[in-house]
């Protein structure tokens, strides 16, 4: 079965560095999706990405964050100057359909100290 | 706007008994419903999924039936199992969404403990 994949599963940063997370997705699929999920609280819409270019973000999605799709398959969350607050559960996932729910990636659990 | 809202957990019970964890959903017209299931160590699965009224989404034994009439998308199971130990997500995903743009709202996930 296809699997959405990220890399790297633990990450471990200063405060105030930058971190990118990558994710490789489905590769038929065309809707790709960052969530990620704070210690023991929900999981929260980060932002969408379609046709090169992102169609929609939360509140959450400020400046200090970016989303790129550099070379056709994978697909990265940058964090130019973290915070201790980022630290959370990432989740990467991609959709086919509009219709239906998405395939999620196992996460990258980034941890800023 | 949207929001779920899942019973608190942890809920424990003992194998074979019969689950049911509740949802209810706050949204614009017929979103998509969905549960996923978070293994421990593990990242999201979709378990089940209804996309209209009355629709029952099934899985592994799992069942749940999307009741418009009051807003709900209860999860069920008729005997659990140790392996089913873990956390539950309700979700839902508008109806009115930009071609797959927008993002699915969770509730904030019931932890299931079933013990032997």
């Amino acid at each position: 079965e296809p699997e959405v994949t990220q890399t790297p599963s633990h990450q471990v940063t200063q405060m105030g560095q930058e971190v990118i997370l990558r994710c490789v997705p489905i590769s038929n699929h065309l809707y790709f999706y960052w969530y990620r999920q704070i210690l023991g609280q929900k999981v929260e819409f980060l932002v969408s990405f379609y046709n090169n270019e992102i169609s929609e973000k939360s509140e959450i999605f400020d400046d200090q964050f970016s989303v790129e799709r550099p070379d056709g398959s994978n697909f990265t969350l940058k964090i130019r100057s973290t915070k201790l607050e980022d630290s959370a559960m990432y989740f990467c996932a991609s959709s086919g359909d509009s219709l239906y729910g998405y395939t999620f990636g196992s996460g990258t659990r980034l941890t800023v100290v | 706007g949207d929001s779920v809202t899942q019973m608190e957990g942890p809920v424990t019970l003992s194998e074979e008994a019969f689950l049911t964890i509740n949802c209810t959903y706050t949204a614009t017209g017929y979103p998509s419903l969905f549960w996923y299931v978070q293994y421990p160590g593990e990242g999201l699965q979709l378990l089940l999924k209804a996309t209209k009224a009355d629709d029952k989404g099934s899985n592994k034994g799992f069942e749940a039936t999307y009741r418009k009439e009051t807003t709900s998308f209860h999860l069920e199971k008729g005997s659990v199992q140790v392996s089913d130990s873990a956390v539950y997500f309700c979700a839902l995903k508008p109806m009115y969404s930009g071609g797959g743009a927008d993002g699915l709202t969770f509730g904030k996930g019931t932890h299931l403990i079933i013990q032997p």
